[in-house]
């Protein structure tokens, strides 16, 4: 049982770039979550999806788009990378479950 | 709105000592609450949680969490720390119902030989 798979693992990209990080549950959870990890500030809610065809956004938002594909996909896309955006990226399912995270995308912006 | 204070951004003890983690949340709502925990280069597992009656959760690995309305605090106990509990922790907040779960900043734990 594979849980909540992100896809890549790590990233490195200039300036400017673009790229979708990718996130899929088994769990058959209603809604995903995209956070991000930065040295002392905890876990941040960038977007969420409470079920398919909804998404809303989190604390941090801008910057972020996302996509809810089906009910096991949920895509973080970066359209121009900044370096303030070099962060750990993880993607979280539930449904009236507490969450169950991924692993994690580490992503660095240069 | 809720937050989640945890107070110490870096904890170490000795094999044996008491791990004693500290959080303190605001809501303005009866909270649920939860502690999970990092390794190492992966993703958040579920350490325990508190959602309504017994104030005193058990959780796995030996730990416990004790929800103290009166403080406003859910503290995170073990008696005897082992060198694998060495990890990041967090302690988090949600309303019933709610969607959005809010995370401290965590606290790192280091364990000395």
């Amino acid at each position: 049982n594979a849980g909540v798979t992100q896809t890549p693992k790590f990233q490195v990209l200039k300036t400017g770039q673009s790229m979708t990080l990718q996130c899929a549950q088994d769990m058959n959870h209603n809604s995903m979550y995209w956070y991000r990890q930065d040295p002392g500030m905890g876990l941040r809610l960038i977007y969420y999806s409470a079920s398919e065809g909804t998404t809303d956004k989190g604390e941090v938002p801008n910057g972020y788009n996302v996509s809810r594909l089906n009910k096991r996909e949920f895509s973080l896309r970066l359209e121009s990378a900044a370096p303030s955006q070099t962060s750990v990226y993880f993607c979280a399912s539930r449904s009236r479950s507490p969450l169950h995270f991924g692993n994690g995308t580490r992503l660095t912006v240069t | 709105a809720q937050s989640v204070t945890q107070l110490g951004s870096h904890v170490s003890v000795s094999e044996g000592a008491l791990v004693l983690l500290r959080c303190n949340y605001s809501s303005s709502v009866p909270p649920y609450l939860f502690w999970y925990v990092q390794y190492p280069n992966q993703g958040l597992q579920l350490l325990l949680k508190y959602t309504t009656g017994a104030t005193l959760v058990k959780g796995i690995n030996g730990f416990e969490a004790e929800f103290k309305k009166s403080e406003t605090s859910f503290h995170l106990t073990k008696p005897s720390a082992h060198m694998s509990d060495a990890a990041e922790y967090f302690c988090a907040v949600k309303r019933w119902a709610a969607q959005k779960l809010v995370f401290g900043q965590g606290t790192r734990l280091t364990i000395n030989p």
